[in-house]
Formats: structure tokens, sequence, C-alpha cells
């Protein structure tokens, strides 16, 4: 079956722009979760979905990043006013219901000049 | 909390030769310890994981790991690597809900012919 897919693949922006990463779970999954992963590191936790409320967001690192799942399917994690240290390899995750095993996407490449 | 320590960030063998990555646990209860691959431009792979059951696990494409208590250690092993072993491995801990994923900061493998 289908697996997780992130769209896009690459988001190049300006520093100061708004950015919108979508993720696609696994169909079924009530489990979902952001990472980060920047250049020569593992990858960092931002935020975890259980349906469609955040279940823990301990990982964000500042409000500029915010992340809505409304129908708990579909996710988007959206930064504000974004700056070069941004630059990362967004990772998203789902799960079967948050005690399984997680699922990772190809991530979305950002780059903020 | 936990953490996890990969005391290689970088491993060289040839084809054929035996692979060992090197992860260290800290961990306050019992750990659910995983290793992750990632190839290029591809999404995590889950290799295998560790939940309290056997402490010797076989994983995909003939890995296995060893928990040990005693030594804080889950170390990644095969027996000969193939050319398409080359990539970066992950070793995971996290807690009992497995929502709580700390990464190590991974190790980059290389296959020689």
């Amino acid at each position: 079956g289908a697996g997780v897919s992130q769209t896009p693949s690459n988001k190049v922006t300006e520093k100061g722009k708004y950015v919108e990463l979508r993720c696609d779970p696994i169909s079924g999954h009530t489990a979902l979760y952001w990472y980060r992963q920047s250049l020569g590191q593992g990858p960092e936790f931002l935020i975890y979905f259980q349906g469609t409320g955040a279940a823990d967001d301990s990982g964000l690192p500042n409000d500029r990043f915010f992340a809505v799942r409304p129908e708990g399917s579909v996710s988007t994690l959206k930064i504000q006013r974004t700056e070069r240290g941004d630059s990362a390899v967004y990772l998203c995750a789902s799960s079967l219901n948050g005690f399984e095993t997680q699922y990772f996407g190809p991530g979305t490449r950002l780059l903020v000049l | 909390a936990q953490s996890v320590t990969q005391l290689d960030s970088h491993v060289s063998v040839s084809e054929g030769t035996p692979v060992l990555l090197r992860c260290n646990y800290s961990s306050s209860y019992s750990p659910s310890l995983f290793w992750y691959v990632q190839h290029p431009n591809k999404g995590l792979q889950l290799l295998l994981k560790y939940t309290s059951a056997a402490t010797l696990v076989k994983g995909i494409n003939g890995f296995e790991a060893e928990f040990k208590k005693s030594e804080t250690s889950f170390h990644l092993t095969k027996p000969s690597a193939h050319m398409s072993d080359a990539a970066e491995y992950f070793c995971v801990v996290s807690g009992p809900n497995n929502n709580d994923m700390r990464f190590g900061a991974g190790t980059r493998l290389t296959v020689k012919p």
C-alpha cells in the first residue's frame, strides 16, 4: 500500500517568508509525527498528533512553528517569518495508533536564503 | 529522559566483511530501541526493534542487534556487507509508548568493492 508522502519534496524560500509543508500519512494511521533533521544530525522530534489533536508539541522550537491536522489525516506544518536556521529536512511519520512502529516519509528539504 | 550515543560517525568496510555499528543508550526506564536506515533521498526505514522480548533481535536484510543491559548497548551487526548496505544508520531510543523517540546523530556506512 501507499506509504507516507510529503509535499513538496524541496522548497526554497527567502528569509521572512511563510511556508507550509504537507504530510499525507498511511491510511488509517491515527498517530502522526513531525521531525526536523539538520545537516549531519539525527531527526529531532517536533510534534505528535493523536487524531486531530496535538498530544505533544514540546519539540516545536518557538511560536513561529505551528502544525495542524484538522480532519485527523493530512497534516500541515507551518513556519512563519522563516530564518536561515530553519533550513533542514522536515520529516513526517505515522503509526497505527501511537504505540506501534513509526513509518517515515521521504521528507521535505527546506532551504531559506 | 532517554538518549542514545552512536560511537562512530563513519564506518567503512569492504564488501563481504562484517559490519558493526555501535550504539549506547541512556534511559531512566525500560527502553524500546530501534535501528533505522536512511538511503539518499529515501525515507527512514525500520531495520529492527527491541521491546523487552528476546535480547537478540533479527531484522531485515540480514541485520541483527543485541540488547545488553549491563553495557547499556544495542550494537547493530551484519555478517557480510553488501554494496547496497551503504547508507546512514540511526539508533533510536524511546519510552514506553514509543511517542518520544530520540535519535542518535547517525553513522554513515561506506562499503568498498
